[in-house]
């Protein structure tokens, strides 16, 4: 399974804009990049996935770089409710027998007010 | 509409004890997953069902994980002569298709005594 790299935790501060990046270098052709967040005591939630354009949805944007190797996900403005550990995921869409997400450990955002 | 529902949200068992999680995944999914969450780590994968068929049991760490998915929509994990290292929360997912967004529980968290 194609392994991500992301950094423990980082910080941001309420309102402001927060880049989240994810390495990825043995990602193959037919893996799409997916993100999902975790809040406390609650199940992951999904965030935003791309395969090879940037992506955007009313929670987040997906910046994916041209080689694929490493992606950041974009929160805008942080509120202190996107307090959360963020997992990048590598997801095979041509792998038929399986289906599962492979969750590294994820970074942990906080957001001060 | 509902969601994914896991029943009991907390079970503590003495150890030996044999428990069963329930998970009722959201009407119509086709895809189920089981994933063990130990504090302070990201999920790891079980299981995954398609429909009633178990494609992709490689996560089970032993023969004392069973899980069952009969009529492909609720889904039972069952976990056998429960051992401490059992501790953990069991989070249950379901998306509608293969390589579609996942839909999490908010999980059981068994304690083993």
């Amino acid at each position: 399974d194609a392994k991500t790299t992301q950094p423990n935790s980082m910080e941001s501060n309420e309102e402001e804009p927060v880049h989240l990046p994810c390495n990825h270098s043995t990602i193959s052709g037919t893996d799409y990049i997916h993100w999902y967040r975790q809040l406390p005591s609650q199940g992951p939630e999904y965030v935003i996935h791309g395969l090879t354009s940037n992506v955007n949805n009313r929670m987040a944007s997906l910046a994916i770089a041209e080689d694929r190797k490493s992606s950041t996900l974009i929160l805008h403005r942080a509120t202190l409710r996107d307090a959360a550990v963020y997992y990048c995921i590598l997801r095979d869409k041509e792998t038929y027998n399986t289906d599962k997400l492979i969750f590294g450990t994820g970074t942990r955002l906080q957001v001060f007010p | 509409g509902a969601g994914v529902s896991q029943s009991p949200r907390y079970k503590v068992a003495k150890r030996g004890q044999d428990v069963a999680l329930r998970c009722d995944p959201i009407s119509g999914h086709v895809s189920l997953f089981w994933y063990q969450q130990a504090l302070g780590q990201g999920p790891e994968f079980l299981t995954y069902f398609q429909n009633e068929a178990q494609l992709d049991k490689s996560g089970l760490p032993s023969d004392r994980f069973f899980a069952e998915r009969p009529e492909g929509s609720v889904s039972t994990l069952k976990i056998q002569r429960t051992q401490q290292e059992d501790s953990a929360v069991y989070l249950c997912a379901s998306s509608l298709l293969m390589n579609t967004e996942a839909f999490f529980g908010q999980g059981t968290r068994l304690t083993v005594v």
